[in-house]
C-alpha cells in the first residue's frame, strides 16, 4: 500500500501569508494527487484534483504542483475562512485510498 | 444540487453493531460509487471501502473486512454501512463520500456530513 506523508504537521499564518503544504508519497503516483479542506466539525471538501487541477468553485488562490513522490498545496494570500486542515490523498494505487495525516494550519 | 444526507448521531455498547445510512438526490445514484471513511477524535481520515450502487459490487478496507457490510437501496437511493462487534476504538464520525470512479483518478467530490458513533458501556 502507499503511504502518505505531510508537512509541516501544523503551521501558524496571518491573513495575506502565502502558504505552502508538502505531501510526499511512498512511491511515483504520478499526478494521482487529490486535496482537501476540512473545517473543524465539517466534512472534507475537494480542493485539487489531479495535483494540480482546481476544483469547480474553489478559489483560485488555492493551487497545486508535483508529480511522482512529491506534492505542494499553495495558498497565495489566506485568508480567515482558510484555516483548516489539509488533506492530501492519492488515487494512483487504490484500494485502499491513502490519506495523508493532515496539516492544521491556524492564526499566528 | 448533489446531496449526501446521513443519518443521525449513535451510540452503542461494545460489542453491538450500528447501522447507518447515507441518502442521496441531485445525480443518478447508479452512476457514482458511495465510499465510507472513518475519522477517530483529532486524528485523520481512514477509508472503509466503497458500494457501486448500480451493481451492489463492494469493496473493503482488509482491515474491517470480517466486521463491515455495505448495502443500498435503489428505490429510496440510499446507501447503509453496518459495523459490527464494535469496540471502543471505533468510535469516530463516519462519513460517506461519492466518486465517479473506484480506480485510478478517484476523487471524493461530494461528501455526507458525518456522523458520530459513540462506544460506551
Amino acid at each position: 500500500d502507499i503511504q502518505m506523508t505531510q508537512s509541516p504537521s501544523s503551521l501558524s499564518a496571518s491573513v495575506g501569508d502565502r502558504v505552502t503544504i508538502t505531501c510526499r508519497a511512498s512511491e511515483s503516483i504520478s499526478t494521482y494527487l487529490n486535496w482537501y479542506q476540512q473545517i473543524p466539525g465539517k466534512a472534507p471538501k475537494i480542493l485539487i484534483y489531479r495535483a494540480s487541477s482546481l476544483h469547480s468553485g474553489v478559489p483560485s488562490r488555492f493551487s497545486g504542483g508535483g508529480s511522482g513522490t512529491e506534492f505542494t498545496l499553495t495558498i497565495s494570500s489566506l485568508q480567515p475562512e482558510d484555516f483548516a486542515t489539509y488533506y492530501c490523498q492519492q488515487s494512483y494505487s487504490v484500494p485502499p485510498f491513502s490519506f495523508g495525516p493532515g496539516t492544521k494550519v491556524d492564526m499566528k | 444540487q448533489v446531496q449526501l444526507l446521513q443519518s443521525g448521531a449513535e451510540v452503542k455498547k461494545p460489542g453491538a453493531s450500528v447501522k447507518v445510512s447515507c441518502q442521496t438526490s441531485g445525480y443518478n445514484f447508479p452512476d457514482y460509487y458511495i465510499h465510507w471513511l472513518r475519522q477517530a477524535p483529532g486524528q485523520g481520515l481512514e477509508w472503509m471501502g466503497w458500494i457501486n450502487p448500480g451493481t451492489g459490487a463492494t469493496k473493503y478496507e482488509q482491515k474491517f473486512q470480517a466486521r463491515v457490510t455495505m448495502a443500498r437501496d435503489t428505490s429510496i437511493r440510499t446507501a447503509y454501512m453496518e459495523l459490527r462487534t464494535l469496540r471502543s476504538d471505533d468510535a469516530a464520525v463516519y462519513f460517506c463520500a461519492r466518486t465517479l470512479r473506484a480506480g485510478l483518478g478517484a476523487r471524493f467530490d461530494h461528501w455526507g456530513q458525518g456522523i458520530l458513533v459513540t462506544v460506551s458501556s
